[in-house]
C-alpha cells in the first residue's frame, strides 16, 4: 500500500507570494493533519481535518488555511509568505481523529526568499 | 498553554541502553506518543501511552506516569541505525479541538 504522499517535494517562493501544498493520505485514513517543522525543532501543529471538517487548529496566523476534500486528500494554503515561513511542511494521516498513531509523509521543503 | 521538555542530545555506544525523559504541562491530557526521525526523513510512530505503566515493543519501551506528568522512552541494545531524533508528543483537548504538541526532540548519537 502507498504511504502518505505530498507534493511538491521542494518549493521556492518570494516574500508576499502564496503557496498551496498537497497531501494524499493512506487509503482508508480519514484524518489529515498538517505540521510545520523548522530545522532543529519539533513539528508544530497547524491543522487537523477529519471527515472534511476542521477538528483542531494550532497557533498560526490566518494566513494559513487548509481544507480536506471528499476523497480525504488535503491542501494547505499559505498567503502573504514571510521569510519565517521557510520550513518543512509535514502532512500526517490517521484512521480517525485520535492521534494514537499518525503516519507522516516525506514533507514539502518550502524556501521563502 | 502546553509545553514539553526533553533533553536535547544523548550519546551512547552500540549495545548500550538509553532513556529519554519527557515532562509535560498541558490540560485535557489524553496520551503521550513517541516518534523517531532520521535526518532528512519523516517522523515515524514508535509508541503511544494513554495509561500509566510500561509498554514494550521489541527493543523500545515507553513509560507514562500521569500523576507526575512524565514519561520516558527506553532504547535497549542500541544499534547504529538508532542514531536519530526522538520526539515526545502529547495529545490534548483544547477549545479549538484536538491538538498534538511535540517536544523539541532529543538527538541520539550511537557510537561504535
Amino acid at each position: 500500500d502507498a504511504g502518505v504522499t505530498q507534493s511538491p517535494t521542494h518549493l521556492i517562493k518570494t516574500r508576499g507570494q502564496q503557496v498551496t501544498l498537497r497531501c494524499s493520505p493512506i487509503s482508508g485514513h480519514k484524518s489529515v493533519s498538517w505540521y510545520q517543522q523548522v530545522l532543529g525543532q519539533g513539528p508544530q501543529f497547524i491543522f487537523q481535518y477529519y471527515e472534511k471538517e476542521e477538528r483542531g487548529r494550532g497557533n498560526f496566523p490566518d494566513r494559513f488555511s487548509a481544507r480536506q476534500f471528499p476523497n480525504y486528500s488535503s491542501e494547505l494554503n499559505v498567503n502573504a509568505l514571510l521569510l519565517g515561513d521557510s520550513a518543512l511542511y509535514l502532512c500526517a494521516s490517521s484512521l480517525d481523529s485520535s492521534y494514537n498513531e499518525q503516519f507522516f509523509g516525506p514533507g514539502t521543503r518550502l524556501t521563502v526568499l | 498553554g502546553q509545553s514539553l521538555e526533553q533533553p536535547s542530545e544523548v550519546t551512547a555506544v552500540e549495545g548500550a541502553i538509553v532513556q529519554i525523559n519527557c515532562t509535560y504541562q498541558t490540560s485535557g491530557f489524553y496520551g503521550l506518543s513517541w516518534y523517531q526521525q532520521h535526518d532528512g526523513g519523516a517522523p515515524t510512530f514508535l509508541s503511544y501511552n494513554a495509561l500509566d505503566g510500561l509498554e514494550e515493543t521489541g527493543r523500545f519501551s515507553s513509560f507514562l506516569s500521569r500523576s507526575d506528568s512524565y514519561g520516558y522512552l527506553l532504547l535497549q541494545e542500541l544499534q547504529m541505525k538508532d542514531s536519530a531524533s526522538y520526539f515526545c508528543a502529547v495529545r490534548d483537548y483544547q477549545a479549538a479541538g484536538n491538538k498534538l504538541t511535540f517536544g523539541g526532540g532529543t538527538r541520539v548519537l550511537v557510537k561504535p
